[in-house]
């Protein structure tokens, strides 16, 4: 089974602190992909890539960048973490182009206070 | 801006109920239709639907994708407390591989 991995399962992080979300999968997909999710907006695409050290904006990109150094691993950065960022951060990955079946890892309850 | 929208946001029913799930959507280059069950962690993949596979069933969950009335059903016969959840409808589109999602279904299924 694939398997995709989230550092932390619970954050807490102060206004203007710089916040690092990481994220690793074992099955050698192509694509990984962060999303948050918020009551009643459902998840919202933050950031994807297709490749290593390729990356797009998706829905909500504002406040977020991304890194993917290595394959396995892509990382989510909130530069300077505002209250309005308090959420659960999702990651996920699939296995390639045209190939839509995401596997998610457990998630990030992010708090900025 | 391609849009999902997923009925009722949340549901009651007792054990041994059948419910029935309802997705629609607006999108440009549909591709496909992905449900998804949330429980307290990470979503899991349920059923994908395409044009050449518009019905899918697995155990007591089924799913019907209707291109004509650009939505999808998702029923579970026979509900159980372990069907209680958040139901997640997703949409494919054009040749990008990511999903734009509804906002979901809270099921809650009581004894």
């Amino acid at each position: 089974d694939v398997k995709v991995t989230q550092s932390s399962r619970y954050l807490v992080k102060r206004t203007g602190e710089k916040v690092f979300l990481e994220c690793v999968q074992d099955m050698d997909h192509e694509n990984m992909f962060w999303y948050r999710q918020d009551p009643g907006l459902g998840l919202r695409l933050i950031y994807f890539s297709y490749d290593v050290k390729m990356k797009e904006k998706g829905d909500i990109p504002e406040g977020y960048s991304v890194s993917r150094e290595k394959k396995e691993r892509f990382s989510l950065i909130l530069e300077s973490a505002s209250t309005n960022q308090t959420s659960m951060y999702l990651c996920a990955s699939s296995l390639g182009q045209l190939n839509e079946k995401l596997f998610f890892g457990s998630g990030t309850q992010l708090s900025v206070l | 801006e391609d849009k999902v929208v997923q009925s009722p946001l949340s549901l009651v029913v007792h054990e041994g109920d059948t419910v029935t799930l309802n997705c629609s959507y607006e999108v440009t280059n549909f591709r496909s239709l992905l449900w998804y069950k949330q429980e307290k962690k990470a979503p899991t993949f349920l059923f994908m639907l395409t044009s050449s596979g518009i019905e899918k069933k697995s155990g007591r969950l089924s799913s019907i994708l209707d291109k004509k009335e650009l939505s999808s059903i998702l029923n579970i016969t026979a509900t159980q407390t372990g069907d209680s959840a958040i139901y997640l409808c997703a949409v494919g589109t054009g040749t990008a591989s990511k999903l734009t999602f509804g906002t979901g279904t809270r099921l809650q299924v009581t004894l």
